[in-house]
């Protein structure tokens, strides 16, 4: 099945830095989904990426989706201590096919 | 609208002991998943059952069973608990975004499980 490597597994930043986290394969992705994990929480979809170089942006959150579509990124602008969790990327087929996660880039902010 | 329910939220057995981790979900999704979740690793799948009346194998199998009960319900046994089964265990549900999408999932609270 599909697979993906997300790095890094840590980041710490201080309030007001920026903060970005990869999602690579070595397979070419149908899609890819980004979710988000409060601490002592459950995984919160965020937002999900099909097209090649797709771009969306929320806030001053920014997905990307390679264009090769074997890598997306999710960038945070002005990280805030409400970004604190972890962040997970996750790929599957259409339909009913299951779902694979990444590591997962556990995130806390310095205030 | 709760979305998808886990019971318990908390449970501590000893080696050998078995429990079944329920999940309900009212969302009327077709698809139901267990993951497993410890440090480091993510989110490892257990099993999935991609609709009513069918289930299949994810990553870590091994050490489960699983029961689609009807539509709203996914249920995760335990027969012989181990202390490596000691972990946050998540149940979601899902349902087709459009043709191109994957399934976006929908994660209940978790239950913590502990092994000793």
């Amino acid at each position: 099945g599909q697979q993906v490597m997300q790095i890094p597994q840590y980041q710490h930043v201080q309030e007001g830095e920026d903060f970005t986290t990869y999602c690579n394969s070595s397979t070419t992705l149908s899609n890819i989904q980004w979710y988000k994990q409060r601490p002592g929480g459950h995984p919160v979809f965020l937002i999900q990426l099909v097209k090649s170089g797709e771009v969306k942006k929320q806030k001053r959150l920014t997905f990307q989706f390679g264009e090769a579509k074997k890598n997306s990124s999710l960038h945070i602008t002005a990280t805030q201590t409400t970004d604190v969790g972890t962040y997970f990327c996750a790929v599957g087929g259409g339909g009913y096919q299951k779902v694979t996660f990444g590591t997962g880039t556990k995130l806390q902010v310095i205030p | 609208n709760a979305g998808v329910t886990q019971t318990p939220k908390f449970q501590v057995l000893k080696t050998g002991q078995s429990m079944t981790l329920q999940c309900a979900q009212d969302m009327n999704h077709n698809s139901m998943y267990w993951y497993r979740q410890d440090p480091g690793m993510g989110l490892r799948l257990i099993y999935y059952s991609a609709s009513e009346g069918t289930t299949d194998k994810g990553e870590v199998p091994n050490g489960y069973n699983v029961s689609r009960l009807n539509k709203r319900e996914f249920s995760l046994r335990l027969e012989s608990a181990a202390p490596s089964q000691t972990s946050v265990y998540f149940c979601a549900s899902s349902d087709r975004t459009g043709a191109s999408g994957a399934n976006v999932l929908t994660f209940g609270a978790g239950s913590r499980l502990t092994v000793l």
